[in-house]
């Protein structure tokens, strides 16, 4: 059974930038076939998708934060990270680690259990 | 970008209703639509992927439906444990893009 956990600060100050490592067991992160994603949901409202990447380290960001996101892996621990620059109150929210199969397209078949990432001085 | 919408953002139902949500997309999208659920302070759960294929280990009172721009999901028989935010997702393209929810309360 895959299962992954998030793990970093839950309060990160105005201007600075946020961390996040998402910690994979049950399964391999080189395995063939999974994108790693990370999907942020702000306090009471939607999903949105922040960027994956593969285990080889190839990236895509969504276009609405690419300037000030970075994304990488760790495969010799099973992990991969998260990092948003310049953050404001605006990035507070739900940070989710996902895996994204694919098979016949993608989908997020296992989720971490999110952590709250709440951005204030 | 692909944009997702979805109708009703929230409904009422009674245990044993039969539900149904649409899902529709700016544009063309195949089958690759996928559909969720979350339950308050929970992570989202997949329960639809390429528009009617059921995961593994989901109720068979979830089905999916559609394809190209419009989806449906419905439940056939609203338990208890259904109330929650349900959620589409595109995967035709990049950025992925999820719809905006539809809340299941009870009646």
């Amino acid at each position: 059974q895959v299962q992954l956990q998030e793990s970093g600060p839950g309060l990160v100050k105005p201007s600075q930038t946020l961390s996040l490592t998402c910690t994979v067991s049950g399964g391999s992160i080189s395995s063939g076939g999974y994108y790693w994603s990370w999907i942020r949901q702000h306090p009471g409202k939607g999903l949105e998708w922040i960027g994956y990447i593969y285990y080889s380290g190839s990236t895509y960001y969504n276009p609405s934060l690419k300037s000030r996101v970075t994304i990488s892996v760790d495969t010799s621990k099973n992990q991969f990270s998260l990092k948003l620059s310049s953050v404001t109150a605006a990035d507070t929210a739900v940070y989710y680690c996902a895996r994204d199969r694919r098979n016949l397209g993608n989908y997020f078949d296992y989720w971490g259990q999110g952590t709250l990432v709440t951005v204030s001085s | 970008d692909i944009q997702m919408t979805q109708s009703p953002s929230s409904l009422s139902a009674s245990v044993g209703d039969r539900v149904t949500i649409t899902c529709r997309a700016s544009q063309s999208i195949s089958s690759y639509l996928n559909w969720y659920q979350q339950k308050p302070g929970k992570a989202p759960k997949l329960l639809i992927y390429a528009a009617s294929s059921l995961q593994s280990g989901v109720p068979s009172r979830f089905s999916g439906s559609g394809s190209g721009t419009d989806f449906t999901l419905t439940i056939s028989s609203l338990q208890p444990e259904d109330f929650a935010t349900y959620y589409c997702q595109q995967s035709y393209s990049t950025p992925r893009a999820f719809g905006p929810g539809t809340k299941v309360d009870i009646k």
